[in-house]
């Protein structure tokens, strides 16, 4: 069991552009749910996916949306790149919901 | 909405010695707190977590307290070892009600040899 993967492992993008980026749950888990953790902080919640839609969303701008496939991986797309934007952004996958057992390794996403 | 704060920011102990590290919620529906270990680089582990329905949670060096009444919880560390220096989150959610985890902003651990 591969457990949760992400890809890319790191990214550099500039301001104004778009980022997609990829997360395969762990075998046996639906739910998807996406963080940001900028550094020295604690992660933020984005979103979590369930059967393919958005099930719960953080405190984040449209500028974030995401979608879940059919095989329960998901995506995370992010338009117009703020400098801010720059943080690891973590995928953690789960049966039906919480709790958070199983993470990625993480994207680092460097926004220039 | 909830809110978890968490103390301290950093904590630095003798090898061997215990560590503590609380952490306070204002919503009195949460009823699921996980703790995470986070090495640097590296993804957030769960390393114990406990259920509104449980005062105390041991696993081996590591136990978990919650106080319902007073709305906090803490993670107890005994006998520290090298390897247990990293970051450590607190969370907490109502998962009956809600899918989002609310962290707290973290705690750096250092094991003084």
């Amino acid at each position: 069991d591969a457990g949760v993967t992400q890809s890319p492992t790191h990214l550099i993008k500039t301001r104004g552009q778009q980022v997609t980026l990829r997360c395969s749950p762990k075998s046996g888990h639906d739910t998807v749910s996406w963080y940001q953790q900028a550094l020295g902080q604690g992660p933020q919640f984005i979103f979590q996916y369930y059967e393919e839609e958005e099930r719960q969303r953080g405190n984040f701008p449209d500028r974030f949306s995401g979608h879940q496939f059919p095989n329960y991986s998901s995506e995370l797309n992010v338009n117009a790149l703020l400098l801010g934007d720059s943080a690891l952004y973590l995928c953690a996958s789960s049966l039906g919901g919480p709790p958070e057992a199983f993470f990625g390794q993480g994207t680092r996403l460097t926004v220039v | 909405g909830e809110n978890v704060e968490q103390h301290p920011s950093t904590l630095s102990v003798q090898e061997g010695d215990s560590a503590v590290i609380k952490c306070t919620y204002s919503d009195s529906a949460s009823n699921y707190f996980p703790w995470y270990k986070q090495e640097l680089g590296k993804r957030p582990q769960l390393i114990i977590d406990i259920r509104s329905n449980v005062g105390e949670k041991k696993d081996q060096r590591i136990a978990v307290t919650l106080n319902k009444t007073a709305k906090h919880f803490s993670l107890h560390i005994t006998e520290t070892q090298p390897e247990d220096s990293a970051v450590y989150f607190c969370a907490a959610t109502n998962m009956d009600s809600n899918y989002q985890l609310i962290w707290g902003a973290g705690t750096k651990l250092i094991i003084k040899p």
